[in-house]
């Protein structure tokens, strides 16, 4: 199985903060991963898709970047509704394998 | 509006069984791939099995820690999503979602509300 390590774990910031998220593969996955934003109580939200493609709807302070085992979600500028969990997940073989999270928190 | 309700949900005794029903509206849901995924209280995502679509002949997989007691199923001509859960244990109590997959891209685009299943003596 693929393993997803993503860091950190846990990231505080404040609003207008530039925040990156990383996420590994423990083997190629090419382009094949997503990123999810979750809120407390929600489902799971599509931001990215094929590691840097921006789900429509998705404001463009999202971005994603990397390929093969690297791979990073950057937020440009942080929102006050960009506070929560993040998950990358990768597609690329089965078992779809997902990351732990980082927990965006207010600092 | 594209919409996945899921239903079914419920708390049940270790070795029980349980079937979640996943409706989906507004988009042409023969065509897509569909997934379940499940979060455990407090914990993160864990995907839990795939449909594919007809022209895929329906084919399925399983997370290992799912496979021979869980099994996927669709209706195209309800629009609905099936996860027949068999043999449960208390490990599998969770929040479940149902997602489609995208067409182009394999994320998933639409995911339901979630069901949450307790299995619990």
């Amino acid at each position: 199985d693929i393993q997803m390590t993503q860091s950190p774990s846990t990231l505080s910031a404040s609003v207008g903060d530039r925040v990156t998220i990383t996420c590994r593969a423990s083997q190629s996955i090419s382009y094949w991963l997503a990123w999810y934003q979750q809120k407390p109580g929600k489902a799971p939200n599509l931001l990215i898709y094929k590691a840097s493609t921006l789900e429509s709807g998705v404001p463009s302070r999202f971005s994603g970047s990397g390929s093969g085992t690297e791979f990073t979600l950057t937020i440009s500028s942080l929102q006050p509704d960009d506070f929560a969990t993040y998950y990358c997940q990768q597609y690329n073989s089965y078992p779809i394998t997902f990351g732990q999270g980082t927990r965006l928190e207010i600092k | 509006e594209v919409q996945l309700v899921e239903s079914g949900g419920g708390l049940v005794q270790p070795g029980g069984s349980l079937r979640l029903s996943c409706a989906a509206s507004g988009f042409t849901f023969s065509d897509h791939y569909m997934d379940w995924v499940r979060q455990a209280p407090g914990k993160g995502l864990e995907w839990v099995g795939r449909t594919r679509n007809k022209a895929n002949s329906y084919t399925t997989e399983y997370a290992a820690s799912v496979k021979g007691r869980f099994t996927i199923s669709r209706d195209d001509s309800k629009n609905s999503l099936y996860l027949q859960m068999n043999s449960l244990k208390t490990e599998d109590t969770a929040v479940y979602y149902c997602g489609r997959v995208g067409s182009s891209h394999y994320g998933m685009d639409v995911w339901g509300q979630g069901t949450t299943v307790t299995v619990s003596s």
